[in-house]
Protein backbone atom coordinates (compact mmCIF):
# COMPACT_ATOMS: atom_id res chain seq x y z
CA UNK A 1 0.00 0.00 0.00
CA UNK A 2 1.06 3.21 -0.52
CA UNK A 3 2.30 5.59 2.09
CA UNK A 4 1.17 8.97 2.35
CA UNK A 5 2.42 11.79 4.37
CA UNK A 6 0.76 14.93 5.62
CA UNK A 7 1.51 17.76 7.82
CA UNK A 8 1.38 17.10 11.82
CA UNK A 9 -1.19 19.80 12.23
CA UNK A 10 -2.27 23.45 11.24
CA UNK A 11 -3.99 26.48 12.35
CA UNK A 12 -6.23 28.61 10.10
CA UNK A 13 -8.78 31.50 11.09
CA UNK A 14 -12.11 30.90 11.04
CA UNK A 15 -13.93 31.83 7.29
CA UNK A 16 -10.58 31.27 5.49
CA UNK A 17 -10.03 28.32 3.20
CA UNK A 18 -8.11 25.64 4.29
CA UNK A 19 -6.08 23.13 1.92
CA UNK A 20 -4.06 20.20 3.50
CA UNK A 21 -1.73 18.69 1.23
CA UNK A 22 -0.60 14.80 1.08
CA UNK A 23 1.82 13.26 -0.25
CA UNK A 24 2.12 9.93 -1.82
CA UNK A 25 5.11 9.50 -4.10
CA UNK A 26 4.67 5.51 -4.52
CA UNK A 27 0.76 5.52 -5.71
CA UNK A 28 -0.06 2.76 -7.81
CA UNK A 29 -2.17 2.75 -11.16
CA UNK A 30 -5.21 1.14 -9.40
CA UNK A 31 -5.03 3.64 -5.87
CA UNK A 32 -7.76 5.61 -5.51
CA UNK A 33 -7.45 8.80 -2.97
CA UNK A 34 -9.47 9.03 -0.07
CA UNK A 35 -10.07 11.69 3.25
CA UNK A 36 -11.63 10.76 6.05
CA UNK A 37 -12.26 13.69 9.44
CA UNK A 38 -12.66 12.48 12.62
CA UNK A 39 -13.78 14.63 15.45
CA UNK A 40 -12.68 14.16 19.00
CA UNK A 41 -14.50 10.88 20.53
CA UNK A 42 -15.96 9.86 17.33
CA UNK A 43 -15.12 7.30 14.64
CA UNK A 44 -13.61 9.14 11.14
CA UNK A 45 -16.14 9.90 8.52
CA UNK A 46 -15.35 9.86 4.68
CA UNK A 47 -15.03 13.39 3.15
CA UNK A 48 -14.50 12.76 -0.30
CA UNK A 49 -12.45 10.08 -2.80
CA UNK A 50 -10.75 10.84 -6.33
CA UNK A 51 -8.30 9.08 -8.71
CA UNK A 52 -7.42 11.97 -10.86
CA UNK A 53 -8.15 15.74 -12.35
CA UNK A 54 -10.99 17.67 -9.30
CA UNK A 55 -13.53 16.33 -7.57
CA UNK A 56 -16.26 18.33 -5.36
CA UNK A 57 -18.93 17.59 -3.27
CA UNK A 58 -20.87 19.80 -0.70
CA UNK A 59 -17.83 19.48 1.55
CA UNK A 60 -14.97 19.87 -0.07
CA UNK A 61 -12.44 19.75 -2.84
CA UNK A 62 -9.82 17.17 -4.20
CA UNK A 63 -7.22 18.36 -6.24
CA UNK A 64 -4.81 15.72 -8.15
CA UNK A 65 -2.34 16.21 -10.38
CA UNK A 66 -1.41 14.28 -13.51
CA UNK A 67 1.47 12.52 -12.04
CA UNK A 68 -0.78 11.92 -8.93
CA UNK A 69 1.77 11.89 -6.41
CA UNK A 70 -0.27 14.17 -4.20
CA UNK A 71 -3.55 15.77 -3.62
CA UNK A 72 -4.99 18.58 -1.57
CA UNK A 73 -8.18 18.61 0.21
CA UNK A 74 -9.70 21.94 -0.05
CA UNK A 75 -12.20 23.43 2.55
CA UNK A 76 -14.01 26.53 1.76
CA UNK A 77 -14.66 29.23 4.48
CA UNK A 78 -13.74 27.21 8.02
CA UNK A 79 -15.98 27.51 10.88
CA UNK A 80 -14.94 25.83 14.43
CA UNK A 81 -16.79 22.98 13.46
CA UNK A 82 -13.86 21.79 10.98
CA UNK A 83 -11.83 21.38 13.85
CA UNK A 84 -10.49 17.85 13.55
CA UNK A 85 -7.98 15.62 12.32
CA UNK A 86 -7.97 14.57 8.78
CA UNK A 87 -6.55 11.47 7.29
CA UNK A 88 -5.70 10.90 3.50
CA UNK A 89 -5.93 7.43 2.25
CA UNK A 90 -4.72 5.89 -0.69
CA UNK A 91 -5.46 2.01 -1.65
CA UNK A 92 -7.49 -0.03 -4.62
CA UNK A 93 -10.33 -2.55 -4.90
CA UNK A 94 -8.05 -5.34 -5.31
CA UNK A 95 -8.18 -7.29 -1.98
CA UNK A 96 -6.99 -4.28 -0.20
CA UNK A 97 -10.29 -3.40 1.67
CA UNK A 98 -8.47 -2.44 5.25
CA UNK A 99 -8.11 1.16 5.19
CA UNK A 100 -4.37 2.37 6.00
CA UNK A 101 -4.45 5.68 7.88
CA UNK A 102 -1.38 7.51 9.08
CA UNK A 103 -1.04 10.37 11.62
CA UNK A 104 -3.03 12.65 9.84
CA UNK A 105 -3.38 16.37 9.97
CA UNK A 106 -4.77 18.16 13.11
CA UNK A 107 -6.52 21.20 11.70
CA UNK A 108 -7.61 23.61 14.24
CA UNK A 109 -9.77 26.26 13.37
CA UNK A 110 -9.03 30.00 15.44
CA UNK A 111 -12.30 32.23 15.78
CA UNK B 1 -30.72 1.92 13.34
CA UNK B 2 -29.54 5.14 11.16
CA UNK B 3 -25.53 4.58 12.05
CA UNK B 4 -23.04 2.48 13.68
CA UNK B 5 -23.30 1.80 17.23
CA UNK B 6 -21.30 0.23 19.96
CA UNK B 7 -21.41 -0.67 23.42
CA UNK B 8 -19.99 -0.07 26.12
CA UNK B 9 -18.74 3.52 25.17
CA UNK B 10 -16.42 3.09 27.89
CA UNK B 11 -14.93 -0.09 29.57
CA UNK B 12 -12.76 0.14 32.43
CA UNK B 13 -10.88 -3.29 33.22
CA UNK B 14 -7.96 -4.41 35.68
CA UNK B 15 -5.52 -5.96 34.11
CA UNK B 16 -5.97 -9.76 33.32
CA UNK B 17 -9.79 -9.95 33.25
CA UNK B 18 -11.90 -10.40 29.61
CA UNK B 19 -13.83 -7.91 27.94
CA UNK B 20 -16.05 -8.39 25.22
CA UNK B 21 -16.81 -5.25 22.68
CA UNK B 22 -20.07 -5.12 20.80
CA UNK B 23 -20.73 -3.82 17.47
CA UNK B 24 -24.20 -3.22 15.88
CA UNK B 25 -23.21 -2.19 12.09
CA UNK B 26 -25.75 -0.57 9.83
CA UNK B 27 -28.74 -3.04 8.40
CA UNK B 28 -27.62 -4.74 5.56
CA UNK B 29 -23.97 -3.95 5.41
CA UNK B 30 -21.83 -6.95 4.18
CA UNK B 31 -18.84 -5.66 5.60
CA UNK B 32 -17.71 -5.55 8.79
CA UNK B 33 -14.23 -4.32 10.49
CA UNK B 34 -12.32 -3.76 13.47
CA UNK B 35 -9.72 -0.83 14.26
CA UNK B 36 -7.56 -0.23 17.40
CA UNK B 37 -6.98 3.62 17.59
CA UNK B 38 -3.88 4.56 20.58
CA UNK B 39 -4.00 8.12 21.70
CA UNK B 40 -2.61 10.34 18.80
CA UNK B 41 -2.23 8.12 16.34
CA UNK B 42 -4.55 7.11 13.05
CA UNK B 43 -6.70 3.93 13.53
CA UNK B 44 -5.42 0.45 12.91
CA UNK B 45 -6.76 -2.00 11.04
CA UNK B 46 -7.44 -5.59 13.72
CA UNK B 47 -9.88 -7.53 11.48
CA UNK B 48 -12.47 -7.99 8.65
CA UNK B 49 -15.56 -9.48 7.89
CA UNK B 50 -17.48 -10.11 5.11
CA UNK B 51 -21.49 -11.76 6.31
CA UNK B 52 -19.99 -13.94 8.74
CA UNK B 53 -16.63 -14.95 7.24
CA UNK B 54 -13.64 -13.81 8.99
CA UNK B 55 -11.63 -13.39 5.96
CA UNK B 56 -8.64 -11.17 7.38
CA UNK B 57 -7.24 -11.32 10.83
CA UNK B 58 -3.73 -10.25 10.23
CA UNK B 59 -3.95 -7.41 12.27
CA UNK B 60 -5.05 -8.98 15.60
CA UNK B 61 -2.20 -8.62 17.91
CA UNK B 62 -1.78 -11.18 19.63
CA UNK B 63 -3.80 -14.19 20.63
CA UNK B 64 -5.64 -12.80 22.99
CA UNK B 65 -7.84 -10.79 20.62
CA UNK B 66 -11.13 -12.68 19.35
CA UNK B 67 -13.68 -11.36 17.04
CA UNK B 68 -16.44 -13.06 16.19
CA UNK B 69 -19.51 -12.12 14.02
CA UNK B 70 -21.90 -15.61 13.90
CA UNK B 71 -24.95 -14.36 11.98
CA UNK B 72 -23.50 -11.86 9.42
CA UNK B 73 -24.45 -8.70 11.44
CA UNK B 74 -23.58 -8.27 15.37
CA UNK B 75 -19.72 -8.62 16.19
CA UNK B 76 -18.29 -8.92 19.08
CA UNK B 77 -14.17 -8.00 19.70
CA UNK B 78 -13.13 -9.95 22.54
CA UNK B 79 -9.87 -9.79 24.31
CA UNK B 80 -8.39 -12.07 26.54
CA UNK B 81 -6.27 -11.54 30.19
CA UNK B 82 -6.33 -7.64 29.21
CA UNK B 83 -2.80 -5.59 29.27
CA UNK B 84 -2.37 -2.20 29.90
CA UNK B 85 -0.85 -2.57 26.50
CA UNK B 86 -4.73 -3.29 25.28
CA UNK B 87 -5.50 0.24 26.30
CA UNK B 88 -7.07 2.13 23.36
CA UNK B 89 -10.28 3.05 21.57
CA UNK B 90 -11.57 0.33 19.76
CA UNK B 91 -13.37 1.21 16.35
CA UNK B 92 -16.10 -0.92 14.56
CA UNK B 93 -16.73 0.42 11.10
CA UNK B 94 -19.16 -1.61 8.27
CA UNK B 95 -20.01 -1.02 4.65
CA UNK B 96 -22.07 -1.44 1.64
CA UNK B 97 -20.48 -4.39 -0.07
CA UNK B 98 -17.60 -6.46 -0.20
CA UNK B 99 -14.40 -4.44 1.06
CA UNK B 100 -12.83 -1.71 -1.24
CA UNK B 101 -11.03 1.43 -1.02
CA UNK B 102 -13.73 2.84 -3.14
CA UNK B 103 -16.25 1.54 -0.72
CA UNK B 104 -16.69 4.11 2.08
CA UNK B 105 -16.72 2.92 5.65
CA UNK B 106 -18.98 4.30 8.07
CA UNK B 107 -17.77 4.30 11.58
CA UNK B 108 -18.86 3.50 15.09
CA UNK B 109 -18.19 6.02 17.85
CA UNK B 110 -15.74 3.56 19.45
CA UNK B 111 -15.42 1.71 22.56
CA UNK B 112 -12.41 3.67 24.92
CA UNK B 113 -10.82 0.54 27.05
CA UNK B 114 -9.00 1.35 29.77
CA UNK B 115 -6.65 -0.86 31.72
CA UNK B 116 -6.10 -0.68 35.51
Amino acid sequence: LAKTTQPISMDSYEGQEVNITCSHNNIATNDYITWYQQFPSQGPRFIIQGYKTKVTNEVASLFIPADRKSSTLSLPRVSLSDTAVYYCLVGDDFGNEKLTFGTGTRLTIIP
Amino acid sequence: GAGVSQSPRYKVAKRGQDVALRCDPISGHVSLFWYQQALGQGPEFLTYFQNEAQLDKSGLPSDRFFAERPEGSVSTLKIQRTQQEDSAVYLCASSLVFGAATDTQYFGPGTRLTVL
